[in-house]
């Protein structure tokens, strides 16, 4: 089992919609988690970090964590054809500063 | 605010090669950690460092090895390059022993070995 898992898409959201991109991890001390967004041939930028249960909202970014379930989300409103991009949810244990990605969810934005 | 700053860009080497690649952290970050990014992948942890300090290394051969400066800023160097190393290698800074504190990425360098 992978430690963070996410559906590699591609995942194709109208303009305009809701997009929800979902990770789940293995290990149960993961106590930071983060997403970022990396452009093709860019690095990452950290749009959104959660450390607690519940809902963050920054902006047109709700980031979720059920830390019960081992699943963190990530739902975009209001999509933008400049939100296409691969979107990587990093984790990071207690004790330890490495952070741990997934693969990526790659997601387009139609017009 | 200067962010984080990596060089060089982009590396042509082949097989055999040794590379150094720089990185200066963010103001007021202590903590540099190097990542390898494949094609179509996520950034796999090399190690990182703090306050000069080797503070965590990923399951990365010895030939990766790096040193970061009483400024913070950080190299990484690989010896005996192969033909899989070849990758976007990224770093990211941030200020460690104060908790919670996300880590931001430099531009990257991309390294093809021929």
């Amino acid at each position: 089992q992978k430690e963070v898992e996410q559906n590699s898409g591609p995942l194709s959201v109208p303009e305009g919609a809701i997009a929800s991109l979902n990770c789940t991890y293995s290990d149960r001390v993961s106590q930071s988690f983060f997403w970022y967004r990396q452009y093709s041939g860019k690095s990452p930028e950290l749009i959104m970090s959660i450390y607690s249960n519940g809902d963050k909202e920054d902006g047109r970014f709700t980031a979720q964590l059920n830390k019960a379930s081992q699943y963190v989300s990530l739902l975009i409103r209001d999509s933008q054809p400049s939100d296409s991009a691969t979107y990587l949810c990093a984790v990071r244990n207690f004790g330890n500063e490495k952070l741990t990605f997934g693969t990526g969810t790659r997601l387009t934005i139609i017009p | 605010e200067t962010g984080v700053t990596q060089s060089p860009t982009h590396l042509i080497k082949t097989r055999g090669q040794q590379v150094t690649l720089r990185c200066s952290s963010q103001s007021g970050h202590n903590t540099v950690s190097w990542y390898q990014q494949a094609l179509g992948q996520g950034p796999q942890f090399i190690f990182q460092y703090y306050r000069e300090e080797e503070n965590g290394r990923g399951n990365f051969p010895p030939r990766f090895s790096g040193l970061q400066f009483p400024n913070y800023s950080s190299e990484l160097n690989v010896n005996a390059l192969e033909l899989d190393d070849s990758a976007l290698y990224l770093c990211a800074s941030s200020m460690g022993g104060v908790g919670n504190q996300p880590q931001h990425f430099g531009d990257g360098t991309r390294l093809s070995i021929l």
